[in-house]
């Protein structure tokens, strides 16, 4: 099936610093999402990316969905000890099925105050 | 409103037990998904539905089921509970068409056969 290849799979690093984590695909996808998991709960949508070339932002959060549709990257700036968790990236699949989701393996982040 | 609800929250079963997790949305969603979650991995597709009465496998569907009689429900059937289905799954809805809008996923449910 179809794979996004995430990195890094973990990060640890002092709280105030900035982070950046990306997703690639060898396929192209027009619907790039982050996603945020917390221990013991579901992914919660962070940001969703929609044209190829944007650039959001959700306060602390920038992700960007790469120009030519294989990749997406989200930064987040000035981390702060409840950015603990895993982030996923997603895409939209349309082949074969009706909005379903695939994920990459996520990034881990740790935060040291 | 509750978003996506899942029960239960924690389930240890035999190898060769049956059993039923329940996903209940009250956001009016077309669509409704069940993932599953394991270690270093993100989520898998394993059935989902694209309104009542219809399902659909996804990408890992052998030794589940699943029934989607009301808008509202989404069932997950374990048949004979093997160990390689220990895992956390989880039910997601969302409304029909591009965008995935509203998307949205419930808290899990834990789930280790021994």
């Amino acid at each position: 099936g179809q794979q996004l290849n995430q990195s890094p799979q973990s990060m640890f690093i002092q709280e105030g610093e900035d982070v950046s984590m990306n997703c690639t695909s060898s396929s192209i996808f027009n619907t790039w999402l982050w996603y945020k998991q917390d221990p013991g709960e579901g992914p919660v949508l962070l940001i969703a990316l929609y044209k190829a070339g944007e650039l959001t932002s959700n306060g602390r959060l920038t992700a960007q969905f790469g120009i030519t549709r294989k990749d997406s990257f989200l930064n987040i700036s000035a981390s702060i000890p409840s950015d603990v968790g895993i982030y996923f990236c997603a895409v939209l699949n349309y082949g074969g099925s009706q909005g379903n989701l695939i994920f990459g393996k996520g990034t881990k982040l740790s935060v040291k105050p | 409103n509750a978003g996506v609800t899942q029960t239960p929250k924690f389930r240890v079963l035999k190898t060769g037990q049956s059993m039923t997790l329940l996903c209940a949305q009250d956001m009016n969603h077309e669509y409704m998904y069940w993932y599953r979650q394991d270690p270093g991995m993100g989520l898998r597709l394993i059935h989902y539905s694209v309104g009542e009465g219809t399902t659909a496998k996804g990408e890992v569907p052998d030794g589940y089921n699943v029934s989607r009689l009301k808008k509202q429900n989404f069932l997950l059937g374990l048949e004979s509970a093997a160990p390689s289905q220990t895992s956390v799954y989880f039910c997601a809805s969302s409304y029909r068409g591009q965008g995935l809008r509203g998307y949205t996923f419930g808290s899990g449910t834990r789930l280790t056969v021994v």
